[in-house]
Parts: C-alpha cells; sequence; structure tokens
C-alpha cells in the first residue's frame, strides 16, 4: 500500500551493527505497529504505538527498539543484530477511530543479518 | 497461552471449486475476526472481518463464518480463480481492540 512506506526495502548487514528501519504513513492513522514475520510463524508483533506519546511492547520486544518522531513515523531499531533478527519487517498502521482495527501494511523490509 | 491455528499444509484446489480455509484459537474470546490476503514479498491486505455476534458475513465471491462455541472461523472462496492464489491469514482481535493476533497463514493455490 502506497500510503505506508518503508525504508530500506532490503538491508544486508553484520552481527553487531546498529540498523534502523523507517517507516512512513500518509494516512493520517494515529496507531502504528512493527511485526516480523519468520516461516512458519506468521506475524508476530514487536512493539506498537497508539499515538505519539505512547509506545508500548509486544510479544517479542527483546533486542529491539522503536521511536515515534511524529505521528505519521515509526522507526524501528536493532541496537546490536544477530542472526536470529533475520526475517521480514513490517511496519503497519490502524485508525482509532474505526473500532474494528483493520491494518494497512507497508511492503516490508527484507533484513538479513550475517 | 493463546494460540491460533491455520491448514498449515498448502491447499491445492481447482479453477471453478470452492476453497475452504480453517482458523482455529484457544484460550481467547476474541471481539472479532479478521482475514487478510498476502502475495509472496508484499505486506498483507485487509479481506474481511466478522464480529463475535455473527454468523456469516459475505463479500462477493467470500464467506467467513465465526462458531465462537467451536472457537473456529471458516474462510470460503466460491468459483475460485487462479489470481486467488495467496496465503491467507486470520488474526483475532479482543475486546480492548488494538492488537491483532495472526495466525500462522495458509497458502492457496488455484490451479487453471
Amino acid at each position: 500500500d502506497a500510503d505506508v512506506t518503508q525504508t530500506p526495502r532490503n538491508r544486508i548487514t553484520k552481527t553487531g551493527k546498529r540498523i534502523m528501519l523507517e517507516c512512513s504513513q500518509t494516512k493520517g492513522h494515529d496507531r502504528m505497529y512493527w511485526y516480523r514475520q519468520d516461516p512458519g510463524l506468521g506475524l508476530r508483533l514487536i512493539y506498537y504505538s497508539f499515538d505519539v506519546k505512547d509506545i508500548n511492547k509486544g510479544e517479542i520486544s527483546d533486542g529491539y527498539s522503536v521511536s515515534r518522531q511524529a505521528q505519521a513515523k515509526f522507526s524501528l531499531s536493532l541496537e546490536s543484530a544477530i542472526p536470529n533478527q533475520t526475517a521480514l519487517y513490517f511496519c503497519a498502521t490502524s485508525d482509532s477511530m474505526t473500532s474494528y482495527n483493520e491494518q494497512f501494511f507497508g511492503p516490508g523490509t527484507r533484513l538479513t543479518v550475517l | 497461552s493463546q494460540k491460533i491455528e491455520q491448514n498449515s499444509e498448502a491447499l491445492n484446489i481447482q479453477e471453478g471449486k470452492t476453497a475452504t480455509l480453517t482458523c482455529n484459537y484457544t484460550n481467547y474470546s476474541p471481539a472479532y475476526l479478521q482475514w487478510y490476503r498476502q502475495d509472496p514479498g508484499r505486506g498483507p491486505v485487509f479481506l474481511l472481518l466478522i464480529r463475535e455476534n455473527e454468523k456469516e458475513k459475505r463479500k462477493e465471491r467470500l464467506k467467513v463464518t465465526f462458531d465462537t462455541t467451536l472457537k473456529q472461523s471458516l474462510f470460503h472462496i466460491t468459483a475460485s480463480q487462479p489470481a486467488d492464489s495467496a496465503t491467507y491469514l486470520c488474526a483475532l482481535v479482543g475486546n480492548q481492540g488494538g492488537k491483532l493476533i495472526f495466525g500462522q497463514g495458509t497458502e492457496l493455490s488455484v490451479k487453471p
């Protein structure tokens, strides 16, 4: 969905490096999420933010941190990347004004940690 | 712990037939359930949602059922087409809203 963009789309890095994945949205949504997807494990929630001053840990937050710089921007950092963080990462948004929490996903970032 | 399970094996069907995908859950009382479609290398796209007090929902060739007693949702694609080939994910939302819990997805392949 072009309304939710992620950069970079692909990244190869080495163990121990600091990595930042960025997400921007033009949908005007207040809620933003970071997921990782691994084969056979589906989407797992890393962090979520219901507004600029609200940050919450998800199911698998260890080794990750986030920053909500503005309503439209939500970045995910790996302070010291390790190989088992190799995965497909998705950012998503939703609007709290709709009660059903339909989420809109970005195109994903494929991260490889060597 | 909360658990969501979808058919782990890929589903292969012939064009024109009805595809039926299953989503089962345990230790959870969702307020509603959503279905998403995901194509290779792309983000999931929302398709349908069904609330806990609804038995069935339809949208064009798609039909979703929700049985809170069996703790199961069925997702049907009628008159399937090769373009329906994708992975389909179910997701549950609790009464507090906000977070989704996703199943691992079922890959559907529709052969011409």
